[in-house]
Parts: structure tokens; C-alpha cells; sequence
């Protein structure tokens, strides 16, 4: 069984702070690593879709990194926004989508 | 607006109901998905259909019936379900499964608002 790992479960940071969150995975024997954030009472909205070692993607003041090798990917988020908060789920295609808990964002202002 | 409608929102049923979920994506999409969200648990795949032919059955117990008329349309119909099948049940769908007969694609999953489900 492949498990994804998010790391923390939960974040609170102050509005203007710079942070970053972590998938890990045991194995580089996948497709794509996906992700989603999820803001309360919405659906999941796709953000990223990684599939090399060394991916690197932007969007606005969020970024993400791909380590195959390391079984890794970070999230950055640069100077948070309330609205930034959500929970932040990572998935790897492994044939079919096996996604982690995610990481819970709060943004105070 | 998402593109992906489900219906209804909340539900609320007891052991010996039968109800039906309704999914209905407006995006192109071939391939669509039904997912159950426990509460601390992540995201887990029911059902994956692709060109209306069932791809994926994660196991799922037979008191979860899904139907997938036409691509663009996906239902789960529950009937005598646990008071542990309490939960957000999410449709999602995409311009490909993640692997069909060993061929791949990497598009992203689109979801919908989900149905919160209360067994009584």
C-alpha cells in the first residue's frame, strides 16, 4: 500500500508570513504527483501537476518542488493571504490517485 | 462554478433507505470518478469510469451501486448502507482516467461540491 504522507497536519500563520508544506512518498514508482487546495464548503481546485525529479511550478505566490529521488514535494506559499486558507492535498497517480490527508491552512489577518 | 454538479448537497437517510447521489460534469470530460472523504481520513476512490465503462472498483461494498449512463453523467445509488458510511462522497472528472490498459494521462481531477451524508 502506498502511503502519502502530508506534513504538518495543520498551520497557522500571520498574514504577510512565508510558508511551506510537505508531501512525502516512498517510492519513485508513480506517474504524477498532483496538487489541490480546498477551501472549506468548496470543491477541490487542482494547482500543480509534477511528474519529474526537479519539476519546479509556479502560480502567482504559490510554488511547488518535486524530489523523485528524496520521495519529496514542497508547497510554498509566499506571503500568505486570508484567503490562502484552505487545505492544501497532495496525490500521486500510481494508476489510479492515492491522495494524502493534506495540510490544513489558517491564515490569521 | 465549477463544472461539476452534484446533487444534493446533504443527505440524510436511514439503514433501510434507498437514495441515489447525481453527478453531472459540463467540461468534455471522458472519465469521472466517485471518492468518499471520512472524517480525518483522506480522499479514498470508490469508482473510476472511463467512456462510461467502470475501470475501477476500489473494493467497494455492494450497497454502493454506481451507474455511468453517458459521459457526462455519474450516479451512486445507496441502499441499506452503516451508519459508517457517513460521510462527504466527492465526483470529480477529467480529460482521461490515470491509466487505462496501461496507457496514462496526468490531467488533473475536477471536482464537485460533494454530497455530506448522514446515516441514521
Amino acid at each position: 500500500i502506498l502511503n502519502v504522507e502530508q506534513s504538518p497536519q495543520s498551520l497557522h500563520v500571520q498574514e504577510g508570513d512565508s510558508t511551506n508544506f510537505t508531501c512525502s512518498f516512498p517510492s519513485s514508482n508513480f506517474y504524477a504527483l498532483h496538487w489541490y487546495r480546498w477551501e472549506t464548503a468548496k470543491s477541490p481546485e487542482a494547482l500543480f501537476v509534477m511528474t519529474l525529479n526537479g519539476d519546479e511550478k509556479k502560480k502567482g505566490r504559490i510554488s511547488a518542488t518535486l524530489n523523485t529521488k528524496e520521495g519529496y514535494s514542497y508547497l510554498y506559499i509566499k506571503g500568505s493571504q486570508p484567503e490562502d486558507s484552505a487545505t492544501y492535498l497532495c496525490a500521486l497517480n500510481v494508476g489510479d490517485m492515492r491522495f494524502g490527508a493534506g495540510t490544513r491552512l489558517t491564515v490569521k489577518p | 462554478e465549477t463544472g461539476v454538479t452534484q446533487t444534493p448537497r446533504h443527505l440524510v437517510m436511514g439503514m433501510t433507505n434507498k437514495k441515489s447521489l447525481k453527478c453531472e460534469q459540463h467540461l468534455g470530460h471522458n472519465a469521472m470518478y466517485w471518492y468518499k472523504q471520512s472524517a480525518k481520513k483522506p480522499l479514498e476512490l470508490m469508482f473510476v469510469y472511463n467512456f462510461k465503462e467502470q475501470t475501477e472498483n476500489n473494493s467497494v461494498p455492494s450497497r454502493f451501486s454506481p451507474e455511468c449512463p453517458n459521459s457526462s453523467h455519474l450516479f451512486l445509488h445507496l441502499h441499506t448502507l452503516q451508519p459508517e458510511d457517513s460521510a462527504l462522497y466527492l465526483c470529480a472528472s477529467s480529460q482521461g482516467a490515470p491509466q487505462v490498459f496501461g496507457v496514462y494521462s496526468n490531467q488533473p481531477q475536477h471536482f464537485g461540491d460533494g454530497t455530506r451524508l448522514s446515516i441514521l
